[in-house]
């Protein structure tokens, strides 16, 4: 009965490769999120989708290319992996994201990406 | 630019009560969240304060003051369980209308017996 889940928990490849990151949220929210948490645990947001639909993009290199098949899902594609891709990628959720009430955030328990 | 500060470490003992600041400088904005994150865990979120003053939730309280720029997260009777990383968040909207959460650069809290 996991909320938002992530697979996989860990990645470890090579640079130069591509890889897939795969989110699922079963709380019926509207809108998903990826952020970005690097080795200082600074947590950056990369998209946001609500119902399917790109809204936000923040300066993200273009080797990253989110996907989001239904509500429930979004996905990560990064290309040409490297070095600097290392970090945690989490996976969020809230209810729909509009306006400026309070929606908490559910976050997955994140995908430790590591480039060798 | 968006930003967030707050202490990188604070120690505390258990029992004890620990204030966790956070100053920001940001446009828009509608609001402070706190979240939590355990080692190796996923941010999870303990509070939310838009206007001015102090929410409570249990052990834990919440402060903003908005004419100053200024939250704090106040944990009180202290327990090992609260050893985490404590974040606030700012609430704004991205141009799309939607929410967008920007993160401080968290405070790594150390409870000891």
């Amino acid at each position: 009965d996991t909320a938002v889940s992530q697979t996989p928990k860990y990645l470890v490849t090579q640079m130069g490769n591509d890889k897939s990151i795969k989110c699922e949220q079963n709380l019926g929210h509207d809108t998903m999120y990826w952020y970005k948490q690097d080795s200082k645990k600074f947590l950056k947001i990369m998209f946001s989708y609500n119902n399917k639909e790109l809204i936000i993009n923040e300066t993200v290199p273009n080797r990253f290319s989110p996907k989001s098949p239904d509500k429930a899902h979004l996905n990560l594609h990064i290309n040409s992996l490297e070095l600097g891709d290392s970090a945690v990628y989490f996976c969020a959720s809230s209810q729909d994201g509009r306006g400026a009430s309070n929606q908490p955030q559910h976050f997955g328990d994140g995908t430790r990406l590591s480039i060798l | 630019g968006q930003s967030l500060e707050q202490p990188s470490e604070v120690t505390a003992v258990e029992g004890a009560i620990v204030q966790i600041n956070c100053t920001y400088q940001t446009s828009g904005f509608y609001g402070l969240s706190w979240y939590q994150q355990h080692d190796g865990g996923a941010p999870t979120f303990l509070s939310y304060n838009a206007l001015d003053g102090l929410e409570e939730t249990g052990r834990f309280s919440s402060f903003l003051s908005r004419s100053d720029s200024y939250g704090y997260l106040l944990l009180q009777e202290l327990q090992m369980k609260d050893s985490a990383s404590y974040f606030c968040a700012h609430l704004g909207l991205a141009n799309t209308g939607f929410q967008k959460l920007v993160f401080g650069t968290g405070t790594r809290l150390l409870v000891s017996p």
